[in-house]
C-alpha cells in the first residue's frame, strides 16, 4: 500500500527559511507534488518532482530522493502570506494522487 | 480565461434530500476528479473520470454517483444526504502530459442537518 508522512504543524519567523519534510512508502511512483492550501480555500500547485534532485522556483524549492522515499519543500524569505497548509501528494502507478494530511505552517512576525 | 468552476459554493440541506454538486472546466482537460476533505485532514478521492463516458470510484465510498456526458462537465450527485456527508467537496481537472498537475475548483462546503 501507500503511506505519506509529514509533520502536522511548524512555526517559523518572517524572513527566515523553513523546510517541510515528506516521507512516503509506495509500490508504484509517478511523481511527487507539493500544493499550498490556505484555510477554507482549494489547493494550488507549487511543484512537481519525478526525478531525483532539486527543483527551484522563485522562493520555493522542492527536493526528491526516490531511493529514500523522501521529499522536502524549502521556503525562503518567508512572508506572512505563506501561512498555510502545505500538502505532499504522491502520484501512484495508476496516476492517482495519494495525499498527505498536510503541514500547517504558522509564520510569526 | 480557462478555469474550473463549482456551484453552489455553500449548501445547507436536510437529511434525505437529493443534491447535485456542479463542476465545469474550460481547459479542455480529459481527467476530472472529485475529492472530499474535512478540516485539517487529507483529501480523499471519491470519483474520477479519464474522459467522456468514463467514470470510476475512488477509495472513499460516499454513496454518490457521477456522470461525464461532456468533457467540460462532471457533476456529483448524492441520492440521499446524511449528516456524515457534511464536508468540503473539491473538484479538480488535469490535462495530462508530463506533469499531470491537477487544477482545483473553489470547492463546495456542504452541511447536512
Amino acid at each position: 500500500g501507500q503511506n505519506i508522512d509529514q509533520p502536522t504543524e511548524m512555526t517559523a519567523t518572517e524572513g527566515a527559511i523553513v523546510q517541510i519534510n515528506c516521507t512516503y512508502q509506495t509500490s508504484g511512483f509517478n511523481g511527487l507534488f507539493w500544493y499550498q492550501q490556505h484555510a477554507g480555500e482549494a489547493p494550488t500547485f507549487l511543484s512537481y518532482n519525478v526525478l531525483d534532485g532539486l527543483e527551484e522556483k522563485g522562493r520555493f524549492s522542492s527536493f526528491l530522493s526516490r531511493s529514500k522515499g523522501y521529499s522536502y519543500l524549502l521556503l525562503k524569505e518567508l512572508q506572512m502570506k505563506d501561512s498555510a497548509s502545505y500538502l505532499c501528494a504522491l502520484m501512484d502507478s495508476n496516476y492517482q494522487l495519494i495525499w498527505g494530511a498536510g503541514t500547517k505552517l504558522i509564520i510569526k512576525p | 480565461e480557462a478555469d474550473i468552476y463549482q456551484t453552489p459554493r455553500y449548501l445547507v440541506i436536510g437529511t434525505g434530500k437529493k443534491i447535485t454538486l456542479e463542476c465545469s472546466q474550460t481547459m479542455g482537460h480529459d481527467k476530472m476528479y472529485w475529492y472530499q476533505q474535512d478540516p485539517g485532514m487529507e483529501l480523499h478521492l471519491i470519483h474520477y473520470s479519464y474522459g467522456v463516458n468514463s467514470t470510476e470510484k475512488g477509495d472513499l465510498s460516499s454513496e454518490s454517483t457521477v456522470s461525464r456526458i461532456r468533457t467540460e462537465h462532471f457533476p456529483l450527485t448524492l441520492e440521499s444526504a446524511r449528516p456524515s456527508h457534511t464536508s468540503q467537496y473539491l473538484c479538480a481537472s488535469a490535462g495530462g502530459g508530463d506533469s499531470n498537475e491537477q487544477f482545483f475548483g473553489p470547492g463546495t462546503r456542504l452541511t447536512v442537518l
